[in-house]
């Protein structure tokens, strides 16, 4: 089954103490980019990545990290999490990037409690 | 101002109505435009890119209206399953893989 898959899902976790979410796509993708959601602002872009070692900024890329490695995975990492991260976070991958037709595939999401 | 502003609604309409959201945009050069649907506690999932003569898609229909910045869905024949939160989404300029949201327009469709 085509699908991105996001862990954790949930967690609960103290400010200071470095985190990583994994994502996950087995449908070859080379575009993969995370979000953060929060009550009315949306989803707002934190990094994005077009291919094995090429990752951008999005929107508020200020206290976390990415890396690409690999094609599949595109982990984000908050070094020293505070509580402003504190969100409901979605991986997202598509073919070739966000062109018309190029539909994001999200993951199911990962709820971050920071203390 | 934010780059993508949407009102929040909640819209709360009877089956078979007709709904239409309008999507504002800050940057005039921005250069792709879609509507995602959000259910509740789910991940968006694309309904539509929108494209700039116009594009149907069964009952939803999508504009973009360049000259005054926004972008609008209409939804026909409301039904209940239409129930959920509808993102607008642009790209920035001169760089279409950077993706701004709106936070979104609450739809609720009632018996």
């Amino acid at each position: 089954e085509a699908q991105v898959t996001q862990n954790p899902r949930y967690l609960i976790t103290v400010t200071g103490k470095k985190l990583t979410v994994t994502c996950s796509q087995n449908m070859n993708h080379e575009y993969m980019s995370w979000y953060r959601q929060d009550p009315g602002l949306g989803l707002r872009q934190i990094y994005y990545s077009m291919n094995v070692e090429v990752t951008d900024k999005g929107d508020v890329p200020e206290g976390y990290k990415v890396s690409r490695k690999e094609k599949r995975n595109f982990p984000l990492i908050l070094e020293s999490p505070s509580p402003n991260q504190t969100s409901l976070y979605f991986c997202a991958s598509s073919l070739y990037g966000t062109g018309p037709d190029q539909p994001q595939h999200f993951g199911d999401g990962t709820r971050l409690s920071i203390l | 101002r934010k780059e993508v502003e949407q009102d929040p609604g909640p819209f709360n309409v009877p089956e078979g109505a007709t709904v239409a959201f309008n999507c504002t945009y800050s940057n005039s050069a921005s250069q792709s435009f879609f509507w995602y649907r959000q259910d509740c506690r789910k991940e968006p999932k694309l309904l539509m890119s929108v494209y700039s003569s116009g594009n149907e898609d069964g009952r939803f229909t999508a504009q973009l209206n360049r000259a005054s910045q926004y972008i609008s869905l209409l939804i026909r024949d409301s039904k209940l399953s239409d129930s959920a939160t509808y993102l607008c989404v642009v790209t920035r300029p001169y760089n279409n893989n950077d993706m701004r949201f709106g936070a979104g327009t609450r739809l609720t469709v009632k018996p």
